[in-house]
């Protein structure tokens, strides 16, 4: 059955330094999300991207992120000049249809990258 | 402001019991997505709904559109249940909310 893949799964990183986690969406997917989760606390959405741009950000996906769709399997988030309180668990999601105007796709989930920012 | 509200936040039962998570949000199209959260943190989709019911296995889901609620059922509780469940509902964009979870602890 396919599966989203996300890598690696557990990244440590220096306060300031720069970080890319990676995701392989389900093959015939379009629509691809970043969500992320603080320890103890609720999923927040973060940005969706479908057509080679971002469809819809939250206003956590500051200047600090950026997404990117770099060939045809690979979607990557990256987080610039990380702080302490980017630590958390960052789900990657696809789907084969969008969200929003009557629309409703199931979304599958990859297992999750947890960042540890020191 | 929380768009989508869950409760119970924690609920602990016996081994074969019946139990119920609600769901009510005040944003959102028509439609409802229920997650399963392992306690590794994986995240699995349970269902999505947007009208009446749906049962897979143990598992029953309903909701009302009308009064944005919606119930996850569990028959026949087994310790395997024990998780975090979470109900999501998108926005008109492609933004979703989520609830802050129910966990359940199945106790044999």
């Amino acid at each position: 059955e396919p599966e989203v893949t996300q890598t690696p799964s557990h990244q440590v990183t220096q306060m300031g330094q720069e970080v890319i986690l990676r995701c392989v969406p389900i093959s015939n997917h379009l629509y691809f999300y970043w969500y992320r989760q603080i320890l103890g606390q609720k999923v927040e959405f973060l940005v969706s991207f479908y057509n080679n741009e971002i469809s819809e950000k939250s206003e956590i996906f500051d200047d600090q992120f950026s997404v990117e769709r770099p060939d045809g399997s690979n979607f990557t988030l990256k987080i610039r000049s990380t702080k302490l309180e980017d630590s958390a668990m960052y789900f990657c999601a696809s789907s084969d249809g969008g969200a929003g105007r009557g629309g409703y796709n199931e979304q599958f989930f990859g297992p999750g990258t947890r960042l540890t920012v020191l | 402001k929380n768009e989508v509200e869950q409760s119970p936040q924690n609920l602990t039962a016996q081994e074969g019991e019946f139990i119920t998570i609600n769901c009510s949000y005040s944003v959102g199209i028509s439609a409802l997505h229920w997650l399963q959260q392992h306690p590794g943190g994986g995240i699995v989709s349970l269902f999505m709904l947007s009208s009446g019911k749906k049962k897979h296995g143990r598992l029953i889901a309903t909701i009302n559109i009308q009064e944005k609620h919606s119930s996850l059922h569990i028959t026949a509780s087994h310790p395997r249940d024990s998780a975090v469940y979470i109900c999501a509902v998108p926005n008109t964009g492609n933004q979703f909310y989520f609830g802050t979870g129910t966990s359940l602890t199945v106790i044999p």
